[in-house]
């Protein structure tokens, strides 16, 4: 019920191409869904993030896809490039409890190769 | 300093030892946040402290006892540790309540337990 699913575990993809990393959850109480991104030797940075009531949102090359009804969403990196390589997580937070509570998937290590 | 700064970066530790891991964040944020990073698995959140008091507690063994002096800081004390507790320990910290899912991470602590 608490787990977000996040696939593919890793992804290689050529410079110019379009990264896509899924995620899927379980429970309705979730009302956020951040994207986390993290470089080797850093903490994850916080990239975009989208509430459930709005089916896109785009920020410069990175857009989440949101599907409520099957409790799906998605990353798409358009024109991906080599310093994009890092390892993305999504995440669920409980909002409106006000906890800060992140439940984060198990992270897609993406390799862009020039 | 700026964001978030963890000490050590990296500590190597037997299991009788005791060691403390600490956390300072300079966003003037009210909320912080104790994760573990395991290979292969999704970042587990430990503990949660909202405007230095403790909201939340995932199941961590009493061998991780946290404490929060003030809003900037936060120490996790180490005690009798074992050999699976090695692991990348990641330091956040956010705005409680209003987009307590934007989390601001430090570069984390490398602990082995041996």
């Amino acid at each position: 019920q608490q787990q977000v699913k996040q696939s593919p575990q890793s992804l290689i993809v050529q410079k110019g191409g379009i990264s896509i990393i899924n995620c899927a959850y379980e429970n309705t109480a979730f009302d956020y869904f951040p994207w986390y991104q993290q470089f080797p030797g850093k903490g994850p940075a916080l990239l975009i993030a989208i509430r459930p009531d709005v089916s896109e949102k785009k920020e410069g090359r990175f857009t989440i896809s949101f599907n409520k009804s099957a409790k799906q969403f998605s990353l798409h990196i358009m024109d991906s490039q080599p310093g994009d390589s890092a390892t993305y997580f999504c995440a669920a937070s409980q909002g409106s409890s006000n906890t800060g509570k992140l439940i984060f998937g198990q992270g897609t290590t993406l390799q862009v190769k020039p | 300093e700026t964001g978030v700064t963890q000490t050590p970066r990296h500590l190597v530790m037997g299991m009788t030892n005791k060691k403390s891991l600490k956390c300072e964040q300079h966003l003037g944020h009210n909320a912080m946040y104790w994760y573990k990073q395991s290979a292969k698995k999704p970042l587990e959140l430990m503990f949660v402290y909202n405007f230095k008091e403790q909201t939340e507690n995932n199941s961590v063994p009493s061998r991780f006892s946290p404490e929060c002096p003030n809003s900037s800081h936060l120490f996790l004390h180490l005690h009798t540790l074992q050999p699976e507790d090695s692991a990348l320990y990641l330091c956040a910290s956010s705005q409680a309540r209003i987009r307590a899912y934007e989390q601001y991470f430090g570069p984390g602590t490398r602990l082995t337990v041996t």
